[in-house]
């Protein structure tokens, strides 16, 4: 079975710093996805970013990127330039890539707590 | 136009009691999910269907009984509310063809069992 592993229960950072979250995974799979959800305190999850594994390429969105290292089955996530609004709830999440779709979920970490201090 | 609909959003009830769940996608999703997420904030999958077919039936009481009447909505109904069904329930949805592996996921329901 999949398992996710965040190791830092809580992070503090200050506003405008870059701080990194850090992720790994166990699988014995080639192929699958990786995704780093945020859940502020409103509840809602959304998507912060996705990495596919057959790309080597890190992905990026904006102030979020990752750090990938497939070998090492690690996944971090860097935000830089961190504002208030990134204050939440991260959760890193595996998910097998099926060629056909497929039905199974995600596997999610325990999650960590991203406090931004002002 | 929210994409995935839970209702109600928050639900208190006594135990003993039986209540359920609404999910709705407008995303044309064939593929829906029910998570349960705990005091610590642990997301754990409960269910999932696909073309209204149970596909992921984790290890859950049969006290739950999830039921997809279509494509579009995924329902969770839940007999006899103990103290530890106390618990955020997080409906959400993928396209079963082209697969981004990414779900969507409602708002979430916070059901509180006194």
């Amino acid at each position: 079975a999949q398992t996710v592993t965040q190791s830092q229960p809580e992070m503090s950072v200050q506003e405008a710093e870059t701080v990194t979250l850090s992720c790994t995974y166990d699988t014995s799979e080639s192929d699958y996805y990786l995704f780093w959800y945020k859940q502020p305190p409103s509840r809602q999850m959304i998507l912060v970013i996705r990495q596919e594994a057959y790309k080597q390429q890190n992905a990026t969105e904006n102030r979020f990127s990752v750090n990938f290292q497939k070998a090492a089955k690690s996944f971090s996530l860097k935000i830089s330039d961190s504002q208030l609004g990134d204050a939440a709830m991260y959760f890193c999440a595996y998910r097998r890539l099926y060629s056909g779709g497929g039905a199974d979920g995600l596997t999610f970490g325990k999650g960590t707590h991203l406090i931004i201090q002002p | 136009d929210t994409a995935v609909s839970q209702t109600p959003k928050y639900l208190v009830t006594q135990m003993g009691n039986d209540k359920s769940i609404k999910c709705e996608q407008n995303l044309g999703h064939d593929t829906m999910y029910w998570y349960k997420q705990d005091s610590k904030k642990f997301l754990k999958i409960m269910f999932s269907y696909n073309n209204k077919e149970l596909i992921i039936n984790e290890t859950v009481p049969n006290r739950f009984s999830p039921k997809s009447p279509d494509k579009a909505h995924l329902n969770l109904h839940i007999n006899s509310l103990e103290l530890g069904d106390s618990a955020v329930y997080f409906c959400a949805s993928k396209y079963g063809g082209t697969d981004t592996g990414e779900l969507f996921f409602g708002e979430g329901s916070r059901l509180t069992v006194l």
